[in-house]
C-alpha cells in the first residue's frame, strides 16, 4: 500500500512563473490537506480539500494561491506569479473519510525554490 | 483559538540516555493531540496519538507520551535515545471547527543525539 506521493520533489521557479505542486492520496483516503513549512516553523495548514470540493480554505493566501481535488487524479496545488517569499516545503496529508480525528498520513513534501 | 508550545527548540543529548521532549497547548474544547517526527528532507512520520482512554500513550520507536490535562501537557519522552533518533519532532493538536478538520502544530524541537 503506497503512502502519500506527491511531485515533485524539488520545484525551482523564478518569480513571476507558476508552480504547480501534485499529491496522490493513500488509497481510500479522500480526504487531502495541504501544509506549508517555512524555514525554522513549523507546518501551517492552508487547504482541506475532499473529492471536487474545498471545505476549508481558510489558511490559503487570498491571492495567487488555488487548489483542487478532482474527482479522477491527484489534488493540485498552484502558485501564479510567485515571489521569493513562497519558497518552502509544501507537504500534502491525506486521511480516511471515517470522521473526526482519523489520522493524517504526510507525503515527502515538494520543496520549492523561488529565485 | 488552539494553539500548541514547544518549549525547546533545540536538544541536546548523548546516547543511550534518556529524553523528555515538552509540548503545552491551550484549547477550550476536547483535545486530540499528536507528536510526529521528521527525518532530514523527509516528510512527517506519526509516532503517536492521544484521542480519549489511558493517559499514556506508546508509540513507534520506542518513544511515549503522557496527556497531562491539568497541566496542559502532551511531553514526549524516550528511556534511551539512539543516534538514529536525531530528528525533528513536532506536536499536533486537532482542531475541528465548522465541519473543518486541520492540525495546529508546534514550531518543532530538533533533537541531537551524540555518540
Amino acid at each position: 500500500n503506497a503512502g502519500v506521493m506527491q511531485n515533485p520533489r524539488h520545484l525551482v521557479r523564478r518569480r513571476g512563473q507558476e508552480a504547480r505542486l501534485r499529491c496522490s492520496p493513500m488509497k481510500g483516503h479522500s480526504h487531502v490537506y495541504w501544509y506549508r513549512q517555512l524555514p525554522e516553523e513549523g507546518l501551517k495548514f492552508m487547504v482541506y480539500l475532499q473529492k471536487e470540493n474545498i471545505i476549508d480554505e481558510s489558511g490559503m493566501p487570498k491571492e495567487r494561491f488555488s487548489a483542487e481535488f478532482p474527482k479522477e487524479g491527484p489534488s493540485i496545488l498552484r502558485i501564479q506569479q510567485v515571489v521569493r517569499g513562497d519558497s518552502a516545503a509544501y507537504f500534502c496529508a491525506s486521511s480516511t473519510p471515517a470522521g473526526w480525528q482519523e489520522t493524517q498520513y504526510f507525503g515527502p513534501g515538494t520543496r520549492l525554490l523561488v529565485l | 483559538a488552539q494553539s500548541v508550545t514547544q518549549l525547546d527548540s533545540q536538544v541536546p543529548v548523548f546516547e543511550e540516555a534518556p529524553v523528555e521532549l515538552r509540548c503545552n497547548y491551550s484549547s477550550s474544547v476536547s483535545v486530540y493531540l499528536f507528536w510526529y517526527v521528521q527525518y532530514p528532507n523527509q516528510g512527517l512520520q506519526l509516532l503517536l496519538k492521544y484521542l480519549s482512554g489511558s493517559t499514556l500513550v506508546k508509540g513507534i520507536n520506542g518513544f511515549e507520551a503522557e496527556f497531562n490535562k491539568s497541566q496542559t501537557s502532551f511531553h514526549l519522552r524516550k528511556p534511551s535515545v539512539h543516534i538514529s533518533d536525531t530528528a525533528e519532532y513536532f506536536c499536533a493538536v486537532s482542531l475541528l471547527q465548522g465541519g473543518s478538520e486541520k492540525l495546529v502544530f508546534g514550531k518543532g524541537t530538533k533533537l541531537t543525539v551524540n555518540p
